[in-house]
């Protein structure tokens, strides 16, 4: 079954630095996104991008981040200036149809701990 | 603004004993979806509902949507110890895409 994919699983990262977070969604999928979840806390929505464009971002989703699909494959979120309170696990998900309703399939995540 | 809420935010029961949650908007909905979430993994789909009043059975979980598609349940009959994990909704038709807040289930063997 085909299932998307995430590198690294765990991240540590000093206060300041930029760190690039990478998924592969599944091959035929259209619809790409980033959440984030804080330890015992709810899932929380980054970005949508589709077609190539950020198509939806959260408030959380400011300045510091951005996403690229650099390739075919690849879909990333960098966070250029990483603080503690990014400290969090990171999910990729995609969907092929929009996410107003589709069935999004998450990838296992990132921690990311940022001292 | 649009809010999301879901009740209960833990639930601990005994294995055997009925569970539900619910699923509450501020504003009506185009369809819901459930996920659920197992302790240290990812969000897994477990179903969408999109009609008026839409019953929908998978095993031992019921879902439902509400008549006025504001609100949804998911009830899971004699739970097992499988059935541990945090079970999110998330609702269609928002601006925002948004997960609901959560219920952290615990079944005690």
């Amino acid at each position: 079954e085909p299932e998307v994919t995430q590198t690294p699983s765990h991240q540590v990262t000093q206060m300041g630095q930029e760190v690039i977070l990478r998924c592969v969604p599944i091959s035929n999928h259209l619809y790409f996104y980033w959440y984030r979840q804080i330890l015992g806390q709810k899932v929380e929505f980054l970005v949508s991008f589709y077609n190539n464009e950020i198509s939806e971002k959260s408030e959380i989703f400011d300045d510091q981040f951005s996403v690229e699909r650099p390739d075919g494959s690849n879909f990333t979120l960098k966070i250029r200036s990483t603080k503690l309170e990014d400290s969090a696990m990171y999910f990729c998900a995609s969907t092929l149809v929009g996410a107003q309703g589709g069935e999004q399939y998450f990838g296992p995540g990132t921690r990311l701990t940022v001292t | 603004g649009q809010q999301v809420m879901q009740i209960p935010q833990y639930q601990h029961v005994q294995e055997g004993e009925d569970f539900t949650t619910y699923c509450n908007s501020s504003t009506t909905l185009s369809n819901i979806q459930w996920y659920k979430q197992r302790p240290g993994g990812h969000p897994v789909f477990l179903i969408q509902l999109v009609k008026s009043g839409e019953v929908k059975k998978q095993k031992r979980l019921t879902f439902q949507f509400g008549e006025a598609k504001k609100n949804s349940s998911l009830h899971i009959t004699a739970t097992q110890t499988t059935d541990v994990g945090t079970y999110f909704c998330q609702p269609g038709g928002y601006q925002k895409v948004t997960f609901g807040t959560g219920t952290k289930l615990q079944v005690i063997p």
